[in-house]
């Protein structure tokens, strides 16, 4: 696609239930990224992911939290009994090369995560 | 620890020059990214350094000097749409990025 793509856009959810954040980076991306960016804030890294390897998570919280990107594309992020403190923007990125070297990241537009 | 500083915001007229500072401390060092976020958007790349200097890009320079970890980006012919947070990252040893918390720029006419 044009640019990375997240869904859904936003999410409202009770607390204790569980979700699933989409992203699906641009076509030919290798590397993929999560972070989680609360407002007034710089973006939070969570983990990333080489293809289909999930390279570093030392960023998730907790291990209520986890991903996969099981075809080397398309991405989820999954929060399990979710709780208020989880909310937040939930920020996916791609960028070309295998993440070996610094190169310019692109952002999605983001899933606003608000949980009652 | 790693670390990165830049003022919180910053006010400046339209038609004016305004100079946003960065300062770092990480674990290694492997180039200084600047991303331009608006609010309620996604944060796009506006410029990277790895050597010491300017690299001027159009309206926007960004200045490195890795000795004193620190970082500037220089905003020229301020235009209303420059109204944004400006973010500052690190590639760290890792090549991961260790963000700022981002400076707001206000633009006033």
């Amino acid at each position: 696609g044009a640019g990375v793509s997240q869904s859904p856009r936003y999410k409202v959810t009770k607390r204790g239930q569980d979700v699933a954040l989409r992203c699906d980076p641009i076509s030919g991306h290798v590397s993929l990224y999560w972070y989680r960016q609360a407002l007034g804030q710089g973006p939070e890294f969570l983990t990333y992911f080489n293809y289909e390897a999930q390279q570093d998570k030392s960023g998730l919280p907790n291990d209520r939290f986890s991903a996969e990107r099981p075809e080397g594309s398309i991405s989820t992020l999954t929060i399990q009994r979710t709780e208020q403190r989880d909310s937040a923007m939930y920020r996916c990125a791609s960028s070309r090369g295998v993440a070996g070297g610094p190169e310019t990241q692109y952002f999605g537009p983001g899933t606003r995560l608000l949980v009652l | 620890g790693q670390n990165i500083d830049q003022p919180t915001e910053m006010t400046a007229t339209e038609g004016a020059i305004v100079q946003i500072n960065c300062t770092y401390q990480t674990s290694g060092f492997n180039g200084l990214f600047w991303y331009q976020q608006h609010a309620g958007e996604a944060p796009t790349f506006l410029s990277y350094n790895v050597l010491d200097g300017l690299e001027e890009k159009g309206r926007f320079s960004s200045f490195l000097s890795r000795s004193k970890g620190y970082s500037y980006l220089l905003l020229k012919e301020l235009q209303m749409k420059d109204s944004a947070s400006y973010l500052c990252a690190v590639a760290d040893s890792n090549y991961q990025l260790i963000w700022g918390a981002g400076t707001k720029l206000i633009i006033k006419p």
